[in-house]
């Protein structure tokens, strides 16, 4: 099993570029997440979707949209990149009848560097 | 809001020595606490996964432990060995039905040969 795959896994963007990042799990888990890891701080949540066609805040949603349309992806999008937003980015899936005896499944993550 | 600490930030043992990762939370209403594993430049595996109703759990030579009312875990490595080398993250799925997870700043571990 591929379990959660991320799409691409490097990347290097000028100030005011846009992107996507690209998230796809074959695990049919119908909830979904987006994380960013800076030094020091650990993981926090950028957007969530418990969902096909849905989406939520999480903790730092400035500057990304996301979008659901199929169950097995999960994308993020980069309108106008900024420096602040040189991270990596990780991706994340969840089966929410498992919520208290399973793990969330995590990709290898997106390494983003914006100069 | 739920806020979760790990100390310390680094540790460095030498090989075969027991050791033990803290973790602490803000508010004990929580679904499960979850340890894992991450190795330079790469993805999170899980380790351990505490459920509210547990105390602890064990897979080899590791043990979690969880102490809600006291807003605590420790992770226990026996007999640590280089391999072990890694930064070990803790998080702590609160009570929404959304699943999100709330991490730690995580704790780099070297275990010197």
């Amino acid at each position: 099993n591929a379990g959660v795959t991320q799409t691409p896994k490097f990347r290097v963007l000028k100030t005011g570029q846009s992107m996507t990042l690209l998230c796809a799990q074959d695990m049919n888990h119908e909830y979904m997440y987006w994380y960013r890891q800076d030094p020091g701080m650990g993981l926090r949540l950028i957007h969530y979707s418990v969902g096909e066609g849905t989406t939520a805040k999480g903790e730092v949603p400035d500057g990304y949209n996301v979008s659901r349309l199929k169950k097995q992806n999960f994308l993020l999008g980069l309108e106008s990149a900024a420096p602040s937003q040189t991270s990596v980015y990780f991706c994340a899936s969840a089966d929410p009848r498992g919520f208290s005896n399973q793990p969330q499944h995590f990709g290898d993550g997106t390494r983003l560097s914006i100069l | 809001k739920q806020e979760v600490t790990q100390i310390p930030a680094a540790l460095s043992v030498p090989e075969g020595e027991n050791l033990v990762l803290n973790c602490s939370f803000t508010d004990s209403a929580i679904y499960n606490l979850q340890w894992f594993r991450q190795d330079p430049g790469k993805g999170l595996t899980s380790l351990l996964l505490i459920q509210s109703s547990q105390r602890e759990q064990t897979s080899g030579r590791l043990n979690a432990s969880l102490d809600k009312s006291s807003g605590r875990s420790t992770l226990y490595i026996a007999a640590s060995q280089p391999g072990d080398s890694a930064t070990y993250l803790c998080a702590v799925h609160g009570s929404s039905n959304t699943g999100k997870l709330i991490f730690g700043q995580g704790t780099t571990l070297q275990v010197k040969p």
